[in-house]
């Protein structure tokens, strides 16, 4: 298995529409969790954090559940500008700062 | 404020032909890494380097080196370039301590293998 898990999609969906990700990973020791955005393959730039409590960013919203392993992305109200990829990344418990990132879910917002 | 500077942009290798990519923060940050990015397989790590003259194997080290050659400084190099290794190279940096962890990419190497 994996050590960062998600569906590559991509999604397809209308403006206005929401849409939802989701993020498995595979160590339950791992303490920090990110969503990054990448667009047509350059660097990919932090989107959020993801707290123990869930938090909010506008029309985003990252959740995370530790029983289940996972975490997750919603998008309200998707916009044009929304279509991207979207990694998610997990910080590999130790002793050093390892980032381990999913292979990342593709949107394609539509007119 | 530059951030993380990655050169070159583009590179077209033979075969056997070795080359550097060069990196380089100006964040005063600890951890740097780099990563490979093939189509469909996420950012896979490469090598990283925990703070100044410390280097350590990521996932997928098998045909690089590289060298922490002060703290600003990371460069990934390839001894003898492989088709296989074609990709894009992106460096990373981390200030280790910060209570919002957040990594700085350069802005990504297209490497091509023939």
């Amino acid at each position: 298995r994996k050590e960062v898990e998600q569906d590559p999609g991509p999604f397809n969906v209308p403006e206005g529409a929401t849409v939802a990700f989701n993020c498995t990973y595979s160590n339950s020791a791992s303490q920090s969790f990110f969503w990054y955005r990448q667009d047509c393959r350059k660097e990919p730039k932090l989107l959020m954090s993801v707290y123990s409590s869930g938090n909010e960013d506008g029309r985003f919203t990252a959740q995370l559940n530790r029983a289940s392993q996972y975490i997750s992305l919603l998008i309200r109200d998707s916009k044009l500008s929304d279509s991207a990829t979207y990694l998610c990344v997990v910080n590999r418990p130790g002793g050093s700062y390892i980032p381990t990132f999913g292979r990342g879910t593709s949107l394609i917002v539509h007119p | 404020n530059a951030g993380v500077t990655q050169t070159p942009k583009f590179q077209v290798l033979k075969t056997g032909q070795s080359m550097t990519l060069q990196c380089a923060q100006d964040m005063n940050h600890n951890s740097m890494y780099w990563y490979r990015q093939d189509p469909g397989m996420g950012l896979r790590l490469i090598y990283y380097s925990a703070s100044e003259g410390t280097t350590d194997k990521g996932e997928v080290p098998n045909g690089y080196n590289v060298s922490r050659l002060n703290k600003r400084e990371f460069s990934l190099r390839l001894e003898s370039a492989a088709p296989s290794q074609t990709s894009v190279y992106f460096c990373a940096s981390i200030n280790m301590g910060q209570t919002n962890e957040k990594l700085f990419f350069g802005s990504g190497t297209q490497l091509s293998v023939l």
